[in-house]
């Protein structure tokens, strides 16, 4: 079955950088994007970018642009993405899914809870 | 950037009731919509995608309808495992989610 199992829960300092995995398993890694969204305590959910890790295309948004890079290890199936400079409003839960053809997305990870704090 | 805008906020209703959430896009999206059920500390869930596509696995009293920039979200006879928050997003151009609604228990 499709399963996106994230990386740990994270404590970072203002200035830092965070880069969580998501490993994939029960489907062809290189046949879908990958989407990032993160959610902020009682705030809507917000796209980051996705990664098409068959071609190696990605796409961030603009609020994100310069700040966040998405990755993949083909190899071991499994998605990366790494926020820099990080802030107080970066404290959030950051998830991985699994897009399909452009028409959905379908199979999420459990969430990463990434607390930035002095 | 596309705006999503759902209505209501907060949604109170009973056991067997008929619901519908409504979200509006700032400009047309086509039927590049989907709809997600969450609960608390748990990951989205699909429920519709292109407007009206009910995914695999998830319950026909959920169905989506509408085009370009207003669409609904029908819930034709609550149970109680529906009590949750509900967002739509559009894929037409990057990605956006709406605000959510909160579908709470009168």
């Amino acid at each position: 079955q499709v399963q996106l199992v994230q990386s740990g829960a994270e404590a970072k300092k203002p200035g830092a950088s965070v880069k969580i995995s998501c490993k994939t398993s029960g489907y062809t890694f290189t046949s879908h994007a990958i989407h990032w969204v993160r959610q902020a305590p009682g705030q809507r959910l917000e796209w980051m970018g996705w990664t098409h890790v068959g071609n190696g295309n990605v796409k961030y948004s603009q609020k994100f642009q310069g700040r966040v890079t998405l990755s993949q290890d083909t190899s071991a199936t499994t998605a990366y993405m790494e926020l820099s400079s990080l802030t107080s409003e970066d404290t959030a839960v950051y998830y991985c899914a699994r897009d399909v053809r452009r028409e959905k997305t379908d199979f999420w990870g459990q969430g990463t809870l990434v607390t930035v704090s002095s | 950037d596309i705006q999503m805008t759902q209505s209501p906020s907060t949604l109170s209703a009973s056991v067997g009731d008929r619901v519908t959430i409504t979200c509006r896009a700032s400009q047309s999206i086509g039927h590049w919509l989907a709809w997600y059920q969450q609960k608390p500390g748990k990951a989205p869930n699909l429920l519709i995608y292109k407007a009206s596509y009910l995914q695999n696995g998830v319950p026909s009293r959920f169905s989506g309808s509408g085009s370009g920039t207003e669409f609904t979200l029908t819930v034709s006879s609550l149970q109680p495992d529906d009590f949750a928050f509900y967002y739509c997003q559009q894929y037409n151009d990057t990605y956006a989610f709406g605000q959510g609604t909160k579908l709470e228990i009168k």
